[in-house]
């Protein structure tokens, strides 16, 4: 098992640009979601979905938005990017049972000039 | 407003000795309390949760004490190793969705 994989690690952006976050997990876990950390603000969270087609948002979701097609990827999507959203990204995901014990992928981190 | 707090940046600890690492949370509606480990570089991974029907949960040298009344919880870390140092974020979790704390950086000295 590889767990949740993110793609790119790093990645610097342009204010306006787009790009996608990538996230996969192979555990078959119906819960996924989207953090941002930041210093001195912890994890934060920005969308979550507790299965395929369903999608909710968490504490900062705007300026980004989500959806999940398949039990298996849960992309995470900058339309115009801000130097705001200057952080590191976690995806994760969890059974539904246990939602809360959330497996964590290694990060993405993101910068916008 | 932050629902959960952890008002420690940081600790240092000897070896062999105990860290305790708090958490305040505000929300009565949190039904689920849990603490994550991170290293640098690497994503959070879970450690030891704890229901909020319960006061204490222990699982090895990790010991996770909640007090209700007081909207506290504590993680104890029995003995500490130099292994231990990471960053230490509490979480709390109500409707599907978790709130994290700041992180305390735990520092475990030889």
């Amino acid at each position: 098992n590889a767990g949740v994989t993110q793609t790119p690690k790093f990645q610097v952006l342009k204010t306006g640009q787009s790009m996608t976050l990538q996230c996969a997990q192979d555990m078959n876990h119906e819960y996924m979601s989207w953090y941002r950390q930041d210093p001195g603000m912890g994890l934060r969270l920005i969308h979550y979905s507790v299965g395929a087609g369903i999608t909710d948002q968490g504490e900062v979701p705007n300026g980004y938005n989500v959806s999940r097609s398949t039990t298996e990827d849960f992309p995470l999507r900058l339309l115009s990017a801000a130097p705001s959203q200057t952080s590191v990204y976690f995806c994760a995901s969890s059974s539904s049972g246990r939602y809360n014990e959330q497996f964590f992928g290694p990060g993405t981190r993101l910068t916008v000039l | 407003d932050q629902q959960v707090k952890q008002n420690s940046p940081s600790l240092s600890v000897q070896e062999g000795r105990i860290s305790i690492l708090n958490c305040d949370y505000t929300n009565s509606m949190f039904d689920y309390f849990l603490w994550y480990k991170k290293y640098p570089a690497e994503g959070p991974t879970f450690l030891i949760s704890i229901s909020s029907i319960k006061d204490k949960n222990e699982d090895g040298r990790f010991t996770v004490f909640l007090n209700k009344s007081a909207k506290h919880l504590s993680l104890h870390i029995v003995p500490s190793q130099p292994g231990d140092s990471a960053v230490y974020f509490c979480a709390a979790s109500v409707g599907g969705k978790l709130i994290f704390g700041q992180g305390t950086e735990l520092s475990v000295k030889p």
